[in-house]
């Protein structure tokens, strides 16, 4: 399995504009989560989905982000509109609840508003 | 209000020594605890799982425990080696499992 994909790699925008990451997580995985990592909040969590559903949405920030799971093999993360206080790194990980607790994390987007 | 506190000064070491990192928590009851580590640039990849049941897990160089008691973690890797070099992060649950929750993480340095 490829693991955890995530993409971009690396988002540079201006402050205003909207921001779409994107994941692809573990095939026959049943939860994914997102998570923002800074120096100064570390890893935060932001929501998390179980079996497409989201579970807990209460880490997001504010209105401005959303998240959707469509299906099993694919999710979103959007801002809109971005501010500069955005700029971290945005991980997404998936696991197999219920069987087998461990997050596999993907390589992170590193997004920088200006 | 809830926390888990892994010491934020960075730990640096003798190639050979053993190194001992901490995590304590508050206000929580987690059914499992995990150590994480992460190489800059890079996702944290999972290293061990504790369960409340259990006193202490081992893994090659590895060894956990978990006290539930005093609310604590301890994460040692004996005979270090410069290749350990990261940072640990540790993580509990807080809603039976779906929920995870990371600490800070320490930073350990080992030098050769």
């Amino acid at each position: 399995d490829a693991g955890v994909i995530q993409s971009p790699r690396h988002e540079v925008t201006e402050m205003g504009q909207e921001v779409t990451l994107r994941c692809k997580p573990i095939s026959g995985h049943n939860s994914l989560f997102w998570y923002r990592q800074t120096m100064m909040r570390g890893l935060e969590l932001l929501i998390y989905f179980n079996n497409n559903v989201p579970i807990d949405d209460s880490g997001m920030p504010e209105d401005r982000f959303s998240a959707k799971m469509p299906n099993a093999s694919f999710s979103t993360l959007k801002i809109q509109p971005s501010e500069p206080r955005d700029s971290a790194v945005y991980f997404c990980a998936s696991s197999s609840q219920g069987t087998d607790e461990k997050l596999f994390f993907g390589s992170g987007t590193q997004l920088s508003v200006l | 209000s809830q926390k888990i506190e892994q010491n934020s000064e960075a730990l640096n070491i003798q190639e050979g020594k053993t190194a001992t990192l901490t995590c304590n928590y508050t206000n929580y009851s987690p059914a499992y605890l995990q150590w994480y580590r992460q190489d800059p640039g890079r996702g944290p990849v999972f290293l061990l799982l504790i369960r409340e049941n259990e006193k202490e897990k081992r893994k090659e160089r590895l060894k956990v425990t978990f006290d539930t008691t005093l609310k604590q973690s301890l994460f040692h890797i004996t005979a270090s080696q410069p290749a350990d070099s990261a940072t640990y992060l540790c993580a509990l649950d807080n809603t039976g499992g779906f929920k995870t929750i990371f600490g800070a993480g320490t930073r350990l340095f080992v030098k050769a």
